[in-house]
């Protein structure tokens, strides 16, 4: 099946850890996109890339950090410079070429820092 | 900047009924998209419906509908014949086609959150 995948679901973190959001897409899709979601702010931009080996800050980089060293995977890593890291983190993923110009998501995780 | 707003933090709505939910936005963009998400209780974001500025035509799919109207910068939701399954957040989004495309990034209202009466 096509899709997004993003593991694990649930993830915890002492303080002053660094960890790692898998999120790996087999649509062929150039464009992956991380958010971070709290409650009552809805979805924001952590970083973005459109092509292998290049990405972009967003609106909220501060303390996270991406590679895209394969078109189908696009980690995150959050250090322990980000200071309230505890959310809900979507991986997103949007052909370029496609007419429909849609993003589609993963399941999403969900990180609590104890 | 562009924003959006959904003043509705909770909706409810007797199954078989219709609900409206609201989104506005502001921007000084000609062209761009506009869309609603769902998110059931998975928490998997998924697409509902979706809105070329361009096109003065609301978009429909089967029970979902929009009223687009641009000149007020509002994107509201009707959902026809509401169904058990409809209870989830909804959320209006909005994707820039110019300078702020931030390489075509979404730009999400708070949310509103469904309930369906059975």
């Amino acid at each position: 099946d096509g899709g997004i995948t993003q593991s694990p679901k649930y993830l915890f973190r002492k303080e002053g850890q660094n960890v790692t959001l898998s999120c790996e897409q087999n649509l062929n899709h150039d464009a992956m996109y991380w958010y971070r979601q709290d409650p009552g702010q809805g979805l924001r931009l952590i970083y973005y890339s459109q092509i292998v080996n290049d990405f972009q800050k967003g609106d909220i980089a501060e303390g996270y950090s991406v590679s895209r060293e394969k078109k189908e995977s696009f980690p995150l890593t959050v250090t322990s410079a980000q200071k309230n890291p505890t959310a809900f983190y979507l991986c997103a993923s949007r052909s370029r070429a496609s007419s429909t110009d849609t993003q589609y998501f993963g399941p999403g995780t969900r990180l609590t820092v104890l | 900047a562009q924003t959006v707003t959904q003043s509705q933090p909770e909706m409810s709505v007797q199954e078989a009924e219709t609900v409206t939910l609201s989104c506005t936005y502001d921007t000084s963009e000609s062209d761009y998209y506009l869309f609603w998400y769902k998110q059931p209780p998975s928490r998997q974001m998924i697409l509902v419906i979706r809105q070329e500025a361009y096109k003065q035509q609301n978009a429909t799919e089967n029970r979902f509908s929009v009223n687009f109207q641009k000149a007020a910068k509002s994107f509201s939701l009707k959902i026809s014949d509401s169904q058990l399954g409809d209870a989830a957040m909804y959320f209006c989004a909005y994707r820039s086609l110019g300078y702020y495309n931030q390489g075509g990034k979404l730009i999400f209202g708070q949310g509103t959150e469904l309930s369906v009466k059975p």
